[in-house]
């Protein structure tokens, strides 16, 4: 079975261009998350779908990052215009709610940015 | 504020022992508790998943449960370099909310 797909692996951009990142889930996992992920420290959630409905996206900046899930599979996060501090790891998870008491997560390879 | 502690190191342990992590978290409705694995430059890779009390056993990891002191541990038993990674504890809420502890860094000695 095909684990969570992200692309691209690196990306590397001048402050202020716009980048986005895809991600195709896990089949069948209905729950998809986009993470940040820096230096030294833990995923921290920027938003998470159940099927296409974006059900918690209070810690995305709203004034530059966007998301959408559309038909409720793979996923697109965009930042416009990226800023220096945007640099991180981006990070794609999906999950199955329902029917398992662990609703276990599983990570795709991450998108490595750069904003120079 | 729902917080995950772990300790963030660094742990080393010689080839051979006993490598023991640490987690406590503030919520006490958290469902269940996750150990992932991350090598340098990798993503997280699940590695251990316990929901109920007690310990749960797969190979040479071992986690343990205590809902009641709201502690998570892992044990990583004969403890091999390969195993030199960070390891982050996350929950998960009845939500399906994630929250991640920052990680402990791991280095098992030759």
């Amino acid at each position: 079975e095909a684990g969570v797909v992200q692309s691209p692996r690196y990306k590397i951009i001048e402050k202020k261009q716009p980048v986005a990142f895809w991600c195709n889930p896990i089949s069948g996992h209905n729950t998809l998350y986009w993470y940040l992920q820096n230096l030294g420290q833990g995923p921290e959630l920027l938003i998470r779908y159940e099927n296409e409905e974006a059900v918690d996206d209070s810690q995305l900046p709203k004034d530059r990052f966007s998301a959408e899930r559309l038909k409720g599979v793979d996923s697109t996060l965009k930042i416009q215009p990226a800023e220096l501090g945007d640099s991180a790891v981006y990070l794609c998870a999906s999950s199955f709610r329902g029917g398992s008491t662990y609703n276990e997560q599983f990570f795709g390879p991450g998108t490595r940015l750069t904003v120079l | 504020q729902k917080e995950v502690e772990q300790n963030s190191g660094p742990l080393s342990v010689p080839e051979g022992a006993i490598a023991s992590l640490n987690c406590t978290y503030s919520d006490r409705v958290s469902q269940s508790f996750f150990w992932y694995r991350q090598y340098s430059g990798k993503s997280p890779e699940l590695i251990m998943s316990i929901y109920s009390n007690g310990d749960k056993e797969d190979g040479r990891f071992t986690a343990q449960l205590n809902k009641a002191s709201q502690y998570v541990s892992l044990l990583i038993r004969d403890s091999q370099p390969s195993d030199s990674a960070t390891y982050l504890c996350a929950v998960r809420e009845t939500g399906n909310q994630f929250y991640f502890g920052t990680g402990t860094s791991l280095t098992v000695i030759p």
